[in-house]
């Protein structure tokens, strides 16, 4: 099985609908991240998450909320999706180590399209 | 402000030649390093990183990348493609306190039989 599984791995929806994307991982990790992936932009960090009560915003996190719902699990939300979200999505984990910046682990992706 | 600049989008080389992937980065201080690779609809694998010490970093599949402080780059290579190296690479840059963290663009891969 996956260490970092996401689900829907694809959707579709309309503008103005809510999306809630949802992350679980079975690594143990503290930390948990959603990045979204444009054609030559590369991945841009959304929101991360330290632990359940640590919570921060990313790089491009207008239009999105999360919610770390226990150690294994981390949903990002869109309460009203816009076509300018569709993207894909990766979800990520890390290890606390003696870095706080570490490797980090990535989900296979949910692939967005807002009508 | 941070940045991490992949200045080719698309490099194809032949099966067998060597490969080197360019990677600059803006950063204040000494930054942590990173290598990824995106297999067609996979999720990114970590190739190598760098956090301190030797600054030629031996990575996983054969990869290697070295830091050149004066020069601002990580720059990845191998010595001999092989077709399965086809992918998408991403360099990555990390604060030490995880303030910031930036992925470049990226650079697609073709290899060529």
């Amino acid at each position: 099985d996956a260490d970092v599984t996401q689900t829907p791995r694809n959707r579709i929806t309309k503008t103005g609908k809510r999306i809630m994307l949802e992350c679980s991982q079975t690594k143990g990790h503290d930390r948990m991240y959603w990045y979204r992936q444009d054609p030559g932009l590369g991945l841009r960090l959304i929101y991360y998450s330290f632990d359940v009560k640590d919570i921060n915003k990313g790089e491009i996190s207008d239009g999105y909320s999360v919610s770390r719902q226990a150690q294994a699990k981390f949903s990002l939300s869109l309460e009203s999706a816009i076509p300018n979200q569709t993207a894909l999505y990766f979800c990520a984990t890390s290890d606390k180590t003696g870095h706080a910046t570490d490797t980090q682990y990535f989900g296979p992706g949910t692939r967005l399209t807002v009508l | 402000a941070q940045s991490v600049t992949q200045p080719d989008i698309h490099i194809t080389v032949s099966e067998g030649a060597s490969l080197e992937l360019r990677c600059n980065y803006s950063y204040g201080a000494t930054p942590y390093l990173f290598w990824y690779v995106q297999s067609p609809g996979q999720g990114l694998q970590l190739l190598l990183k760098y956090f301190s010490g030797d600054t030629l970093v031996q990575g996983i599949k054969g990869f290697e990348a070295e830091f050149k402080r004066s020069q601002s780059s990580f720059n990845l290579r191998k010595p001999s493609v092989h077709w399965s190296d086809a992918a998408e690479y991403f360099c990555a840059v990390g604060a030490r306190n995880f303030n910031k963290f930036y992925f470049g663009s990226g650079t697609k891969l073709n290899v060529k039989p």
